[in-house]
């Protein structure tokens, strides 16, 4: 499967936890995003890199959030002492910017991990 | 006011019919535009990009109104397949952050 993946697809965790979750790209793809679902509503914006580099990050992600993408390839999300409303469907994409092209805009996403927050 | 604003719906709609959505954004200066679309407990997947003349795919049409800032999808003799929830997504100029409305939901009866 050449797609992004992502895992866990799954977690439980009770309040205070800290968990990581992780996103491994398209391989030629240098972009990476990572979104965030609840129900009923569409993917939130949390961050994104260009390569290895942390380009943006959401003013709703509070220092409890931190993502790295050290080696320009799988990226990871940590969330620190986890709050009930973290619970959500936290969604990785990548996308593949052509130099003097521009972007094609197009987003390859995974099929998330769901965070159950206890 | 939300950046992206789309009416969540649910459009029920019989097979065949036509059915049309709007998208609403905020900052004038988005410069890209793009329609996905989401089944449920799946992940987005591009459905068609917004071209400031307009374009077709099939039985899909997006428009783009820059003076009022929004944008439509068409969707013209409507399958069952065609049920899920339709997200409108802005690019906003100077960074590649993508802002997805909160979707429009639609199913299509038999």
């Amino acid at each position: 499967d050449t797609g992004v993946s992502q895992d866990p697809r799954h977690k439980i965790t009770k309040r205070g936890q800290n968990v990581t979750f992780r996103c491994d790209p398209i391989s030629e793809h240098n972009r990476l995003y990572w979104y965030r679902q609840t129900l009923g509503q569409g993917p939130e914006f949390l961050t994104y890199f260009q390569n290895e580099a942390q380009l943006e990050k959401s003013r709703l992600l509070s220092d409890r959030f931190s993502a790295e993408r050290p080696k320009g390839s799988f990226s990871t999300l940590e969330i620190q002492r986890t709050e009930q409303g973290d619970s959500a469907m936290y969604l990785c994409a990548s996308s593949l910017q052509l130099a003097g092209l521009g972007h094609t805009g197009e987003l390859f996403f995974g099929e998330g991990s769901r965070l159950t927050v206890l | 006011r939300k950046e992206v604003e789309q009416d969540p719906g649910p459009f029920n709609v019989p097979e065949g019919a036509t059915v049309a959505f709007n998208c609403t954004y905020s900052n004038s200066a988005s410069q890209s535009f793009f329609w996905y679309r989401q089944d449920c407990r799946k992940e987005p997947k591009l459905l068609m990009s917004v071209y400031s003349s307009g374009n077709e795919d099939g039985r899909f049409t997006a428009q783009l109104n820059r003076a009022s800032q929004y944008i439509s999808l068409l969707i013209r003799d409507s399958k069952l397949s065609d049920s899920a929830t339709y997200l409108c997504v802005v690019n906003m100029a100077g960074t590649y952050k993508y802002i997805f409305g909160t979707g429009t939901r639609l199913k299509v009866l038999a």
